[in-house]
């Protein structure tokens, strides 16, 4: 079956460390994207690749890093620079870049950082 | 970007016609409509998206006024499954990510 897969679905850590949560896809899609979610909140882009070796910053990126070595994956840290970083996170791609091409959504990460 | 104004939360009786508003007053001429859904603790769904003329697929369908300044997703017959958060985007071309409003949260009733 084509799709996106995150691991793991909950994740729990202290405080102070670097966590990497996991994204794969085997749609061939060339645009992957991150976005964390809140409580009652909508959904705000962290990062997102347009391409291999390369991706950019979303509206929250500050406390987080990305690679995008291949086309399939894009693994997302959470590092301790995040001042809150217990939230909802998904991962998501696309056929191309920008909001035209339909967005494919994974299952999520729920992280709880203690 | 235009900016989109949902209502919060709406209540539709199960097998009725469930009618969600979006308002999208300053969108430009090249900007689309596009409407997802996120159920509890899943990913968002891609549902339908339109510019102009209205469309309709196998899950919904979609509403535009004439003027552009405003939308209504259709689900014919709701069920309990179609209980979710559902998000109107105004959507520009080009390499522009999406940007998510907090959406409508729907209650189908039994």
């Amino acid at each position: 079956d084509g799709g996106i897969t995150q691991s793991p679905k909950y994740l729990f850590r202290k405080e102070g460390q670097n966590v990497t949560l996991s994204c794969e896809q085997n749609l061939n899609h060339d645009a992957m994207y991150w976005y964390r979610q809140d409580p009652g909140q909508g959904l705000r882009l962290i990062y997102y690749s347009q391409i291999v070796n390369d991706f950019q910053k979303g509206d929250i990126a500050e406390g987080y890093s990305v690679s995008r070595e291949k086309k399939e994956s894009f693994p997302l840290t959470v590092t301790s620079a995040q001042k809150n970083p217990t939230a909802f996170y998904l991962c998501a791609s696309a056929q191309g870049p920008g909001g035209l091409y339909e967005q494919y959504f994974g299952p999520g990460t729920r992280l709880t950082v203690t | 970007d235009a900016k989109t104004t949902q209502p919060p939360s709406m209540d539709c009786a199960e097998g009725r016609a469930a009618n969600l508003p979006c308002n999208h007053s300053t969108i430009s001429g090249n900007e689309y409509v596009y409407w997802y859904r996120q159920i509890h603790s899943q990913g968002p769904q891609y549902i339908i998206h339109g510019l102009k003329n209205n469309e309709t697929n196998e899950m919904a369908s979609l509403i535009i006024t004439e003027d552009r300044k405003s939308s209504t997703l259709i689900l014919p017959h709701a069920t309990l499954r179609d209980t979710a958060v559902y998000y109107c985007i105004a959507v520009p071309s080009g390499n522009t990510p999406l940007v998510f409003g907090k959406g409508t949260r729907l209650s189908v009733i039994a």
